[in-house]
């Protein structure tokens, strides 16, 4: 059973600074994607970045990166240059081996908030 | 264009009314899916359809009864239903391709309210 886990249920940064969103997951698979949504206060889940089990690069989307660490199973997320409109739900999520589910385990979620 | 539609945005329903939810993209995706997410909580999986197949009921109620007409939309139909149903149901969908990472793309979900 793969299984994610959150631990900050919520995080303060300060507009312009960079935030750093913690991930850990659990899985005996060696093939396994790793995702990270942002959910807004209106619901819908925007999905931000992708890092797959053999990329050996981490994965970078503008002010989004993944901080990789495959031995450490973590997937941090890393927000640069805060902005107001960053404050959501954050949510790290783990796609299952390719056996046809592609269904999509979720953590907990942290919530961060971007103060002026 | 990444955009998953969803329709209404928000419900109101009696528990012995029959009411559906609508789930519409157009991004070629072959995969569409149905999550219910609680306050403050993450989305948990309903339903997976694979080339307009169902191919995951996770143990759900049968008074959620999904459909998928074609490639392109996906209804969940609501019957008697129970105020612990009220949630915000989400739609998503994705590429089936080996080579695809299966990012899901969400829609902005509907917020049901049974009384």
């Amino acid at each position: 059973a793969q299984k994610i886990t959150q631990t900050q249920p919520g995080m303060f940064v300060q507009e312009k600074e960079a935030v750093t969103l913690d991930c850990t997951y659990d899985t005996s698979d060696q093939s396994y994607g790793l995702f990270w949504y942002k959910q807004p206060s209106s619901g819908e889940m925007i999905f931000l970045i992708y890092q797959g089990s053999y990329d050996e690069q981490n994965a970078t989307e503008g002010r989004y990166s993944l901080n990789f660490q495959k031995a450490r199973k973590s997937a941090n997320l890393v927000i640069s240059a805060s902005q107001l409109g960053d404050s959501a739900m954050y949510f790290c999520a783990m796609r299952e081996p390719d056996t046809g589910r592609r269904a999509l385990t979720f953590g907990s979620g942290t919530r961060l908030q971007v103060q002026p | 264009d990444t955009e998953v539609t969803q329709t209404p945005k928000h419900l109101v329903m009696g528990m012995t009314n029959k009411k559906s939810l609508k789930c519409e993209q157009h991004m070629g995706h072959r995969a569409m899916y149905w999550y219910k997410q609680k306050a403050k909580k993450p989305p948990e999986l309903m339903f997976v359809y694979s080339y307009e197949k169902l191919s995951i009921n996770e143990s759900v109620p049968s008074r959620f009864s999904p459909e998928c007409p074609n490639s392109s939309l996906l209804n969940l139909h609501l019957h008697a239903l129970q105020p612990e149903d009220s949630a915000l149901y989400l739609c998503a969908s994705s590429q089936v391709t080996l080579d695809s990472p299966y990012e899901q793309y969400f829609g902005p979900g509907t917020r049901l309210t049974v009384t």
